[in-house]
């Protein structure tokens, strides 16, 4: 089956900063890849996501990195706010008619001011 | 359109017991994912469930059990409950239409402890 690994495990940075966090995955077969962000004691949230057939994407100051070759991708916020500080996830998705999100262990941000 | 709903929760259960939690997904999303969350373990693929037939199951005993209505809520049944079923229960929904996006949308989850 799939397996997303996700580094760092924990991210400070200084408000204004930008953040980086990377995950790969193993199953070449995997063509979907969401990223939540998840603030304490709230539900995941999407905030951005990318398809195998895309190589960037970017909503403002939050952008996603897709290598297929390499099987990694990342998350990227630049000009970093307070309010971005929760735990992040990356995702991937395999095709297919059973549909299954592999989550890596997640990536605590926290910005300081 | 209203997001996914959970209920209840909150629970609190004592070993040997057996618990049921709903969820109730977005209107017209036929797709219902169910993942255990835990501090240790992180985010756990359960199940899910599409018009009914539970089409892809993680790797979790059979104590945990689930199905999904006609109108495309569903439940999750855990029996047995041991001390490491503690955890935030979440269910996502997506659309599954054909040409639409896989995006799972999760609720607000069940935060399930077991004394």
């Amino acid at each position: 089956g799939e397996n997303v690994e996700q580094h760092p495990s924990t991210l400070s940075v200084q408000e204004g900063d930008s953040a980086v966090i990377k995950c790969t995955y193993s199953d070449s077969a995997s063509n979907y890849f969401p990223w939540y962000k998840q603030e304490l004691g709230k539900r995941p949230q999407l905030i951005i996501d990318i398809r195998s057939n895309v190589g960037e994407k970017k909503d403002q100051r939050i952008a996603v990195t897709l290598n297929k070759t390499a099987k990694h991708f990342s998350l990227h916020i630049t000009e970093t706010q307070p309010e971005d500080s929760a735990v992040y996830f990356c995702a991937a998705i395999t095709s297919g008619s059973a549909r299954q999100l592999t989550f890596g262990s997640g990536t605590q941000l926290t910005v300081l001011p | 359109k209203a997001g996914v709903t959970q209920t209840p929760r909150y629970l609190i259960k004592t070993r040997g017991q057996q618990v049921t939690l709903s969820c109730s997904p977005i209107s017209g999303h036929r797709s219902v994912s169910w993942y255990q969350q835990t501090p240790g373990q992180g985010l756990q693929f359960l199940f899910e469930y599409f018009s009914e037939t539970q089409r892809n199951k993680g790797n979790f005993p059979g104590r945990f059990s689930g199905r999904q209505f006609s109108n495309s809520r569903s439940e999750m049944n855990v029996s047995t409950l041991e001390l490491g079923d503690s955890a935030l229960y979440l269910c996502a929904s997506s659309s599954q239409r054909r040409g639409g996006t896989d995006t799972q949308y999760f609720g607000p989850g069940t935060r399930l402890t077991v004394l």
